[in-house]
């Protein structure tokens, strides 16, 4: 299994340009999550989805869009980037509401990001 | 959920046993302990939870007081690879709650030392 993959590892854009941050998992997980690091900060949930077709906001979902339309991809988009969404973004994924699994949550290496 | 209070650093020597505390003293009778580290860069890794019985795996071993107020997280023979930054989380578990957020505080900074 590769886990949870994400790219790309490394992007800088124009204040006011859009792309797509790409996350992948291959254990079949239900719920996957992205969350942003800040400098010296802890992580900050932006989006989740609890399988295919099913998305929610987290506590900073403002500037982001995420859609699930696979149980393995849930891609992340920044619609006209801005310079306070300069950061570390982290993908994590695990098993939902299966009683007795472990609800371990796995991370993806992260993508850097810089918005000049 | 609960809010954790954890030490902002401590120092550790390589080879001996790092105890990382945790204190949690509104903990509720369903929520569980988590612990989560960070490896500079890297992403967050799970390492081990526990509800009340003291746990352990090939990573570390946690020990839950018995009022449940606090915890300790033992890394029995510390390597420089152990250097990160370690998440205290408390939370209800996900198959009882279907909240699966994690909320990371700021966490205890662990240096191994040579």
């Amino acid at each position: 299994n590769a886990g949870v993959t994400q790219t790309p590892k490394f992007q800088v854009l124009k204040t006011g340009q859009s792309m797509t941050l790409q996350c992948a998992q291959d254990m079949n997980h239900e719920y996957m999550s992205w969350y942003r690091q800040d400098p010296g900060m802890g992580l900050r949930l932006i989006h989740y989805s609890v399988g295919a077709g099913i998305t929610d906001q987290g506590e900073v979902p403002n500037g982001y869009n995420v859609s699930r339309s696979t149980t393995e991809d849930f891609p992340l988009r920044l619609l006209s980037a801005a310079p306070s969404q300069t950061s570390v973004y982290f993908c994590a994924s695990s098993y939902s509401n299966r009683q007795g699994a472990t609800d371990t949550q796995y991370f993806g290496p992260g993508t850097r990001l810089t918005v000049l | 959920d609960a809010k954790t209070t954890q030490p902002t650093s401590m120092d550790c020597a390589e080879g001996r046993a790092a105890n990382l505390p945790c204190n949690h003293s509104t903990i509720s009778g369903n929520e569980y302990v988590y612990w989560y580290r960070q490896i500079h860069s890297q992403g967050p890794q799970y390492i081990i939870h526990g509800l009340k019985n003291n746990e352990t795996n090939e990573m570390a071993s946690l020990i839950i007081t018995e009022d449940r107020k606090s915890s300790t997280l033992i890394l029995p023979h510390a390597t420089l690879r152990d250097t990160a930054v370690y998440y205290c989380i408390v939370r209800v578990a996900p198959h009882l709650s279907n909240d699966y957020k994690l909320s990371f505080g700021a966490g205890t900074t662990v240096t191994v030392r040579a």
